[in-house]
């Protein structure tokens, strides 16, 4: 069963808005969260983390916030621009007592200029 | 550093046929993992490795399903027989992981399988 969700399979976004990308996970002993972005053709990359002792990690235009009551976290890109168009995953991990990441199914994202 | 190498980047094959796809780690990461990625599940860890050793394979889907690292720099995933339902990209990464559940993970390029 997925421990990781991303219910939106994608997301269109004009440039200079803010692009919105949620996701849920189910394992309340996550406490580490991470965010990759993947082009066409390429392996994913990692973009910004945030631990559960945080509810908000800021790098540029990304902002990751997380919601530790809701079991929810989301990237927010501000202003969006074209050459953030890429596929987003989600990813999740249990410190101390965990031994690998979960990742989400992904959410592919357009920014139309 | 070239970053994580993946060979082949495509692979068109018939069912029934061994495939073997092949990883080189970054220079100087202790830890070499294997991921599919399909529509409806994502990235799945398949299996990793610490040091050349197999740690935790509980994600490779079946036994069809082997992967071994003879030496720090190479690592192969290899499906005996292939069938339709393995088609699929699948990554191979490395990491330092001085601590695996945080350490940034670099993934290569992927390889695209198409079982037919």
């Amino acid at each position: 069963d997925q421990q990781v969700k991303q219910n939106s399979p994608s997301l269109s976004v004009q440039e200079g808005r803010i692009s919105i990308l949620n996701c849920d996970y189910t394992n309340s002993m996550f406490d580490y969260f991470l965010w990759y972005k993947k082009y066409p053709a390429e392996g994913p990359t990692f973009l910004i983390s945030i631990s559960s002792i945080k509810d908000k990690n800021e790098d540029g235009r990304f902002t990751v916030f997380l919601n530790k009551s809701a079991k929810h976290l989301s990237l927010h890109i501000v202003p969006s621009q074209p050459g953030d168009s890429a596929v987003y995953f989600c990813a999740a991990s249990a410190g101390d007592t965990g031994n690998q990441f979960y990742f989400g199914t992904g959410t592919s994202l357009t920014v139309i200029p | 550093d070239a970053g994580v190498i993946q060979s082949p980047r495509h692979e068109v094959t018939e069912m029934g046929q061994e495939v073997t796809l092949r990883c080189k780690p970054i220079s100087g990461h202790d830890y070499l993992f294997w991921y599919r990625q399909t529509m409806m599940r994502g990235l799945e860890l398949l299996i990793y490795f610490n040091n050349n050793v197999p740690i935790d394979d509980s994600g490779m889907p079946e036994d069809r399903f082997s992967a071994k690292m003879p030496n720090a720099s190479f690592s192969t995933l290899k499906i005996q027989p292939s069938e339709p339902r393995d088609s699929a990209v699948y990554f191979c990464a490395s990491s330092l992981a001085r601590r695996i559940t945080t350490d940034t993970q670099y993934f290569g390029p992927g390889t695209r399988l198409t079982v037919l």
